[in-house]
């Protein structure tokens, strides 16, 4: 079954102190992965793509990577204001395309 | 920067009332999408749009029609509105291929009562 998970669920950060969410993908025909950052009562808004397997991009203290089965989010030395559910998608499939979305990560950074 | 506006933030309706949902984006672009997002089922997509006048059904479409007379415009309508359309309905844009990313308005925070 074609399935994206991403964990974990809740997370809790001090100021400063790093760490990664992951997004895990079962699909055939990975066509673009995207990340989104979610703040309470808005919508997602997009952060980054990714393609191929071994591809990275960076955004202040956001640096997101792919490989053959998931992706990470690294947050590096995060803040208060990181707080936010991060969102993946997966963009997979030949002729006919599909979007899954994970049910996110609810990261809460402490100051 | 591309603008995803939905006219609402939010609603309440009461069971049986139809319901107008609307969606504007200012980047031209062809695809129009409209979500449903409840807590523990992430996003589901309800219906499509690929063009004007043009629709294609989403994973859960019942209970719902769209439609879409321009290319900047596209609205979600609740037929007869039930207790379980209670959600928050977001609209994407994305321009060209499915490869690339959507873009969000806001939400629209419904209850039905």
């Amino acid at each position: 079954e074609d399935q994206v998970t991403q964990s974990p669920e809740a997370l809790r950060l001090q100021e400063g102190e790093s760490s990664s969410l992951n997004c895990s993908y079962t699909v055939s025909g990975l066509r673009g992965l995207f990340w989104y950052r979610q703040d309470p009562g808005k919508g997602p808004e997009f952060l980054f793509t990714l393609y191929s397997a071994g591809e990275e991009k960076e955004k202040e203290r956001l640096k997101a990577t792919l490989t053959k089965k998931e992706s990470f989010l690294h947050i590096t030395a995060p803040k208060p204001e990181d707080s936010a559910t991060y969102l993946c998608a997966v963009c997979y499939g030949g002729a006919t395309n599909k979007l899954i979305f994970g049910t996110g990560t609810l990261l809460a950074v402490q100051p | 920067d591309v603008k995803v506006t939905q006219s609402s933030r939010y609603l309440v309706k009461r069971t049986g009332e139809k319901v107008f949902l609307e969606c504007v984006q200012d980047m031209d672009h062809e695809n129009m999408f409209w979500y449903r997002q409840d807590p523990g089922l992430g996003l589901r997509l309800i219906y499509f749009s690929y063009d004007v006048k043009m629709k294609e059904k989403g994973d859960i479409p019942e209970g719902y029609s769209v439609s879409r007379e321009k290319k900047e415009r596209f609205s979600l309508i609740l037929e007869s509105a039930s207790t379980n359309q209670t959600s928050m309905y977001l609209c994407a844009s994305r321009e060209g291929s499915s490869n690339q990313p959507q873009h969000f308005g806001d939400g629209t925070r419904l209850s039905i009562l």
